[in-house]
């Protein structure tokens, strides 16, 4: 069965500084790899995804994802960091049941907080 | 474009007593999802949608927990009765089914808390 792991339950930047928030996945096949961002009192929402092609994924709100098969990682980053950008973030895997049905694995959650 | 439209946004009852969500997902969404979270956790689903048809619903607990889509587009939660541990948040997503590929679109959640 496909897994995805985040490693950090908590990261803390300064405003301006890059930020990554990893993530790593194990999956039997080619794996389809999502980043969602949380914000308080509020639903998840779609960054990116890496489905195949260039391993670097360009998202919303500047982020970028770097799909590296050979650490099975998907690190989520950004190059200067906001406070704005403060919230939890989940990495997901797509899990293919069968061949006709599939759900998303979500991670646990990294809290990312940023300080001015 | 609305987004996927969840009420109530907040709900308290007291444990043994039904509680029911309702999810109106993106126009033209054929899958839609329930997701259970828990704090600090990540979403896990629920059930799954296929229009009206429930195609993967094996997270479900039916002994206290059902789940109806019944003209492919609003779909109902419902808990009856309600336990301590049920409180969570309830997600409802939906997504335009496009293989693999698909993304999907998140609600508000209701946050349910069972005294």
């Amino acid at each position: 069965a496909q897994s995805v792991a985040q490693p950090e339950d908590q990261v803390n930047v300064a405003e301006g500084n890059p930020l990554t928030v990893k993530c790593t996945y194990s999956v039997s096949g080619n794996p389809y790899l999502f980043w969602y961002v949380q914000y308080p009192n509020r639903g998840l929402q779609f960054l990116l995804k890496y489905i195949t092609g260039d391993n670097l994924v360009k998202g919303s709100y500047g982020f970028e994802a770097e799909f590296n098969k050979s650490q099975t990682s998907f690190h989520l980053k950004k190059p200067s960091a906001l406070v704005s950008d403060s919230a939890l973030y989940f990495c997901a895997v797509r899990d293919f049941v069968d061949s006709s049905a599939s759900k998303i694995i979500f991670g646990s959650g990294t809290r990312l907080s940023i300080r001015p | 474009e609305a987004g996927v439209v969840q009420s109530p946004r907040y709900k308290i009852i007291e444990k043994k007593q039904p509680v029911a969500f309702w999810c109106n997902p993106i126009s033209g969404h054929n899958t839609l999802y329930w997701y259970l979270q828990n704090l600090g956790q990540g979403p896990e689903l629920l059930i799954r949608y296929e229009n009206e048809e429930a195609v993967d619903d094996s997270q479900l607990p039916k002994d206290r927990f059902s789940a109806e889509r019944l003209k492919g587009v609003d779909s109902t939660l419902k808990i009856q009765p309600a336990e301590l541990g049920d409180s969570a948040v309830y997600l409802c997503a939906s997504s335009f089914p496009t293989g693999e590929t698909e993304t999907q679109y998140f609600g508000p959640g209701t946050r349910l808390l069972v005294l």
